[in-house]
């Protein structure tokens, strides 16, 4: 049981270039989620997606799009990547309130 | 301000010490508390849910406040294994978890 996949693990960016990063869950949750993680902020909310062909916005979402493509996947775009987008990026999959993540990006824009 | 703030550490211990952390959170409307665990460059993991009554598991005890807004985790007899970052955590509606930024634990032998 796979859980919560992410790719890629690691990425490297420069400022302007553009990238997907890749999320999918095989528990059959309905909501999924996009989390940055920087030090000293804790996790923080970029979009959330509460069922098949719903999205919103969370606390960040500034420079991202999301595409909750079916039930099993949910990606996170950068359009135009910025050094302010160097994180770590965590994919969740909730069900009755309890979050599985993925494994995390690390992402890093030059 | 956050909306939950905990106090970031680290909190240095010896094994067999006992150690408790604090986490207070601003949104009266919030439904649900946990506690997760997140070691170093990995992804958080439930630890326990907090109840009202508080509730136990091992060495592990949650304790929940709603009228000063106050959430807990008491950890007795701490193992070097529970070295790792705790992060206090709220839900409101549509499962939309709030994570503090963490407590840092070190268990030195």
């Amino acid at each position: 049981n796979a859980g919560v996949t992410q790719t890629p693990k690691f990425q490297v960016l420069k400022t302007g270039q553009s990238m997907t990063l890749q999320c999918a869950q095989d528990m059959n949750h309905n909501s999924m989620y996009w989390y940055r993680q920087d030090p000293g902020m804790g996790l923080r909310l970029i979009y959330y997606s509460a069922s098949e062909g719903t999205t919103d916005k969370g606390e960040v979402p500034n420079g991202y799009n999301v595409s909750r493509l079916n039930k099993r996947e949910f990606s996170l775009r950068l359009e135009s990547a910025a050094p302010s987008q160097t994180s770590v990026y965590f994919c969740a999959s909730i069900m009755n309130t309890e979050a599985f993540f993925g494994q995390g990006t690390r992402l890093t824009v030059v | 301000r956050k909306e939950v703030e905990q106090d970031p550490g680290p909190f240095n211990v010896p094994e067999g010490a006992t150690v408790a952390f604090n986490c207070t959170y601003s949104n009266s409307a919030s439904q649900s508390f946990f506690w997760y665990r997140q070691d170093c460059r990995k992804e958080p993991k439930l630890l326990m849910s907090v109840y009202s009554s508080g509730n136990e598991d091992g060495r592990f005890t949650a304790q929940l406040n709603r009228a000063s807004q106050y959430i807990s985790l008491l950890i007795r007899d701490s193992k070097l294994s529970d070295s790792a970052t705790y992060l206090c955590v709220t839900a409101g509606g549509y499962n939309k978890l709030i994570f503090g930024a963490g407590t840092r634990l070190a268990v030195h032998p």
